[in-house]
């Protein structure tokens, strides 16, 4: 079955601590996978995606096939960073979505 | 550059009343979706619209229609509204290109009582 998993409800760390948000995911085929952000009452917005291997913000985010994961990190995370991450996989057959849970972020002065 | 526009923002309904909410784009995207997220439960797909003219079921779909009147509109309608239907609603599209991002409304934080 098609899934992404992200085990952890809330991350809290202090600022300038290394941050890590888990995503694993489940998905027969060469997966395309975001991470997107939601700040406090805000919509939706992307953040990072595979395909890309972009830094936006000062995350990153490596896909590893082999244990099927895409991790995002942050080296030194600022109060700003505060907010609710999802991972999300893109189903090619039918282009939509599979989300995961989410993690809300909280970063302490 | 507008994006994807959702309204209303804000609404409270009493249980069994009726109403629209309206989403429309302005990137010429083929697919549109209707998602609810509440606490703990992440986004859930009440229903997606591929293309002009075709409607799915995502996996929350029971007690909401969806019309997809052209493309750029994608319109998700509650008959009789029930206290569970309390959420928050967003409306979201994207491309058919590869690596293609989703783009969201703001989003329509609905309270039935």
């Amino acid at each position: 079955a098609q899934r992404v998993t992200q085990p952890e409800k809330l991350l809290s760390v202090f600022k300038g601590a290394p941050v890590e948000l888990k995503c694993n995911y489940s998905y027969s085929g060469s997966p395309e996978l975001f991470w997107y952000v939601q700040y406090s009452r805000q919509r939706l917005q992307l953040l990072l995606r595979h395909i890309s291997r972009e830094s936006i913000k000062g995350f990153t985010a490596d896909l590893n096939k082999g244990e099927t994961s895409f991790h995002l990190k942050k080296p030194f995370a600022q109060e700003e960073d505060s907010a609710m991450y999802y991972c999300a996989l893109n189903n090619r057959g039918n282009r939509k979505l599979i989300w995961g849970l989410g993690t809300s972020l909280a970063v302490n002065p | 550059n507008a994006g994807v526009t959702q309204t209303p923002k804000f609404q409270v309904l009493k249980t069994g009343q009726s109403m629209t909410l309206q989403c429309a784009q302005d990137m010429n995207h083929n697919s549109m979706y209707w998602y609810r997220q509440d606490p703990g439960m992440g986004l859930r797909l009440i229903y997606y619209s591929a293309s002009e003219g075709t409607t799915d079921k995502g996996e929350v779909p029971n007690g909401y229609n969806v019309s997809r009147l052209n493309k750029r509109e994608f319109s998700l309608r509650l008959e009789s509204a029930a206290p569970s239907q309390t959420s928050v609603y967003f409306c979201a599209s994207s491309g058919a290109v590869l690596g293609t991002e989703a783009f969201f409304g703001q989003g329509t934080r609905l309270t039935v009582v």
